[in-house]
């Protein structure tokens, strides 16, 4: 069975810092991963995927995320966080059908 | 329309009581999805449809959990004799769907469901 770990459930950065969010998953063939982003009142946004090439991939909003396949992790980095980054973050792994399981998520939380 | 909207965004039900919940997919969508996400958790699947069909019932959590899509758009999520434990942010996503190659899910705001 396919599984996701996200060990953070919140993050506390600094506007302007760099921001790491981690990520391990278990399945058993190649996966498909994803981030999405989930703010106050709105649904979930997908933010990247991965599903094979470049083990590195750019999203929206300055995201970008590392398929590490020897770590079964897929964490997601942003260079400068800003204050309106403040969000609940989800990852996910799929496989053919590419219906998501999602971690329990990480509450970003960016101080000015 | 222009995205996935979901009717009510908040639902307070007595224990016991039968609740339904709407979703309204992106027009041009073939496929919706619904899922349930508990308080601190990531949402769970709980069936899709493609069209009227519904391939996969596999998540829903029991027999009281029941889905439809009469005519391939709007879907409700119907759940009987509503439990203190189905309390939950229920979302719905749709997608372009009609193959088997990765379409996007575009997730609605959701329906907050408290059962007291």
């Amino acid at each position: 069975a396919q599984s996701v770990t996200q060990p953070d459930i919140h993050i506390t950065v600094s506007e302007g810092a760099s921001l790491e969010l981690r990520c391990n998953y278990s399945y058993g063939a190649t996966p498909y991963l994803f981030w999405y982003v989930q703010s106050p009142g709105q649904g979930l946004q997908l933010l990247l995927k991965y599903f094979s090439g470049d083990t590195l991939v750019q999203g929206i909003k300055g995201f970008e995320a590392e398929f590490k396949r020897s770590q079964s992790s897929f964490n997601l980095r942003k260079p400068s966080v800003h204050w309106s980054d403040a969000a609940e973050y989800f990852c996910a792994v799929g496989g053919g059908s590419y219906i998501p399981t999602f971690g329990r998520g990480t509450s970003l939380i960016v101080h000015p | 329309g222009a995205g996935v909207s979901q009717s009510p965004r908040y639902k307070v039900t007595k224990r016991g009581q039968d609740v339904t919940l709407r979703c309204d997919p992106i027009s041009s969508h073939a496929t919706l999805y619904w899922y349930q996400q508990a308080l601190g958790q990531g949402p769970e699947f709980l069936t899709y449809f493609n069209y009227e069909a519904q391939p996969d019932k596999s998540g829903l959590p029991s027999d009281r959990f029941s889905a439809e899509r009469p005519e391939g758009s709007i879907s409700t999520l119907t759940i009987q004799r509503t439990e203190q434990r189905d309390s939950a942010m229920y979302r719905c996503a749709s997608s372009l769907g009609g193959n088997r190659n990765y379409n996007e899910q575009f997730f609605g705001p959701g329906t907050r469901l408290t059962v007291l």
